[in-house]
């Protein structure tokens, strides 16, 4: 089952923070975060295993909490270069290695 | 040295013609998928193969048939091409067992006319 994100969209400035949120009806192992620009592939951001951690690098972090099935992506001090759709992927506790992705977040950032 | 490179990178093709789409992972990772990506860009899993086995078979139409003739190879084989199938057809890999991210491939955008 698809995971839901939110919000859908956003629009930032240069230098603003936003957080990006994907839930899952089941149970997961793991929640997968991607980028993707347009007409480009989607590009890995981060994993996050089942345990609760949070991740980050530079300025961009994510955490996992897996009794409520969610994870929430975090972009502090943004910068043009953040612009395109965030992705979040989950694999569930009975279907390792099946990603499925969520209907994506697409984020501006202006200057 | 690309990681993933798909083949061809655009693809225009008439109904009902039978088409194949290229993918070639030089990353030393075991198992590798497809992804179908629609208009609305909802990112869709077709296959994947973990060192030339099936894993994983969606509920795709059997006009889509995957063959990997070695683990770094997963192609794709669409026959009896119809409008619907226009998308951007992802290849990704990963070094399987869930607990890595995966690299695509930069994608085949496929038009049925």
């Amino acid at each position: 089952q698809q995971p839901v994100q939110s919000p859908q969209a956003v629009i930032l400035r240069e230098g603003e923070d936003a957080v990006i949120n994907c839930s899952s009806s089941k149970a997961l192992y793991s929640v997968h975060w991607y980028r993707q620009k347009h007409g480009e592939a989607p590009v890995f951001l981060m994993i996050l295993l089942k345990g609760g951690e949070q991740k980050g690098h530079e300025k961009i972090s994510a955490s996992f909490n897996e009794k409520k099935q969610q994870s929430s992506l975090y972009l502090t001090a943004s910068q043009l270069s953040y612009s395109g759709t965030y992705f979040c992927g989950t694999e569930d506790e009975t279907s390792y290695d099946k990603v499925i992705f969520g209907p994506g977040t697409s984020l501006s950032v202006i200057p | 040295d690309t990681a993933v490179s798909q083949t061809p990178k655009y693809l225009v093709t008439q109904m009902g013609n039978d088409k194949s789409i290229k993918c070639e992972q030089n990353l030393g990772h075991d198992t590798m998928y497809w992804y179908k990506q629609d208009s609305k860009k909802f990112l869709k899993i077709m296959f994947s193969y973990n060192n030339k086995e099936l894993i994983i078979n969606e509920t795709v139409p059997n006009r889509f048939s995957p063959k990997s003739p070695d683990k770094a190879h997963l192609n794709l084989h669409i026959n009896s091409l119809e409008l619907g199938d226009s998308a951007v057809y992802f290849c990704a890999s990963s070094l399987g067992s869930g607990d890595y991210g995966y690299t695509f491939g930069s994608g085949t955008r496929l038009t049925v006319v």
